[in-house]
């Protein structure tokens, strides 16, 4: 079976630019969760979506946003970046949202 | 927002026992989490405790106390591959999100 799957892997980006990150959940999961992980700390929670829907939003700004395609497929896209957005931005999906999460191995963004 | 804490840093011979700490203020309590992550690698869950006791699987245990806003993870008979950032993480609120610590990072030596 394949678990979480993220793209790209690793991404350079100018200060400024744009990003779209993308991820595919198992197969059967409605819920994908997207976290941010900055080196030597936990990961943050962005955003959370089921069914299409947003669950709930973490603590950043509007440069942030994410969608659910119906095949429950995600995007998470960052507007404007900073130096500061570098970081390792992880997925997770689960059946229901409430437990079990599985992550991707994520996608490593570098904004220089 | 939650408050959780763990040490930074463990060192231990290979062969030994861990105990890793993590203390939380919440509200809303609905479950903690320990993962584990290998540097540059996603992380892995370990176990899930949403009632008090000892969860036991395998080499790792994990133990709940609700009303103390704790809980450890313990690692038996370490192995050079147990060497990894382990992650508390509080689910709460009944909010589909996980608010995770610091991360402790466990060297086991030989």
């Amino acid at each position: 079976d394949a678990g979480v799957t993220q793209s790209p892997t690793h991404l350079i980006k100018t200060r400024g630019q744009h990003v779209t990150l993308r991820c595919s959940p198992i197969s059967g999961h409605k819920s994908v969760s997207w976290y941010q992980q900055v080196l030597g700390q936990g990961p943050q929670f962005i955003f959370q979506y089921y069914e299409k829907e947003e669950r709930g939003r973490g603590n950043f700004p509007d440069r942030f946003s994410a969608r659910q395609f119906p095949n429950y497929s995600s995007e998470l896209n960052v507007n404007a970046l900073l130096l500061g957005d570098s970081a390792l931005y992880l997925c997770a999906s689960s059946p229901t949202g409430l437990q079990g999460y599985t992550f991707g191995s994520g996608t490593r963004l570098t904004v220089v | 927002g939650q408050n959780i804490d763990q040490p930074t840093e463990m060192t231990a011979t290979e062969g030994a026992i861990v105990q890793i700490n993590c203390t939380y203020q919440t509200s809303g309590f609905n479950g903690l989490f320990w993962y584990q992550q290998h540097a540059g690698e996603a992380p892995t869950f370990l176990s899930y405790n949403v009632l008090d006791g000892l969860e036991e699987k395998g080499r790792f245990s994990s133990f709940l106390s609700r009303s103390k806003g704790y809980s450890y993870l313990l690692l038996k008979e370490l192995q050079m591959k147990d060497s990894a950032s382990y992650l508390c993480a509080v689910n709460s609120n009944g909010r589909d999100k996980l608010s995770f610590g610091a991360g402790t990072t466990v060297t086991v030596r030989a």
